[in-house]
């Protein structure tokens, strides 16, 4: 039974698309992440969410929106796509905010054409 | 500015021996640290974790080590075993004081166990 579940695995879209990403946990964690791991392999945190209030919002474009419906998702919006937004998504979920291990999801591969 | 550092890309080793993977940080207010296991087209998997007021975590083939005054941990695996083949991240954060969660991701040192 997966813990952090994401569809789809692989997004191959064009230039000015807009995608979503789903992100389930069924660990019954309060906090969900989205990270990003760019060409270079870093790992860079986008954004978390807390009983459904945004927590973290790092530098990230506006055309980047986590969107969560209940406290065991939170789907990653993206609108007009650029090429730079080619990279592997994750998404992750620990109990508590700042409780130090968190559980990732096994990626989305986003390719942007 | 990186503030997390895996300055080796990549780590080969014999079946058996002893796998040390070498991290190094720079923001001296990071009081927890964590190491991840990744492997190919999967996300990165909890391994270990130790807190800043410790210099030393065990968990069965793994400990972790942690050098304050230096800014550095490792990661030793004991003995090495050709499944252990993976990338391996080290992280950091402030669990206390307002990190709010934010993990700071090395970028990752590949390490192959020869059998």
């Amino acid at each position: 039974d997966t813990a952090v579940s994401q569809t789809p695995k692989y997004l191959v879209t064009q230039m000015g698309n807009d995608k979503s990403i789903k992100c389930e946990q069924n660990l019954g964690h309060d906090t969900m992440y989205w990270y990003k791991q760019d060409s270079k392999k870093f790992l860079k945190i986008m954004f978390s969410y807390n009983n459904k209030e945004l927590i973290i919002n790092e530098t990230v474009p506006n055309r980047f929106s986590p969107k969560s419906p209940d406290k065991a998702h939170l789907n990653l919006h993206i609108n007009s796509l650029e090429l730079g937004d080619s990279a592997v998504y994750f998404c992750a979920s620990s109990q508590v905010l700042a409780g130090g291990e968190q559980f990732f999801g096994p990626g989305t591969r986003l390719t942007v054409l | 500015d990186q503030q997390v550092k895996q300055n080796s890309p990549s780590l080969s080793v014999q079946e058996g021996r002893i796998s040390i993977l070498n991290c190094d940080y720079t923001n001296s207010m990071f009081d927890y640290f964590l190491w991840y296991k990744k492997y190919p087209a999967e996300g990165p998997t909890f391994l270990i974790s130790i807190s800043s007021i410790k210099d030393k975590n065990e968990d069965g083939r793994f400990t972790v080590f942690l050098n304050k005054s230096a800014k550095h941990l490792s990661l030793h695996i004991v003995p090495s075993q050709p499944g252990d083949s993976a990338v391996y991240f080290c992280a950091a954060t402030r669990l206390y004081g307002g990190s709010q969660g934010n993990l700071i991701f090395g970028k990752g040192t590949k390490l192959s166990v020869k059998p």
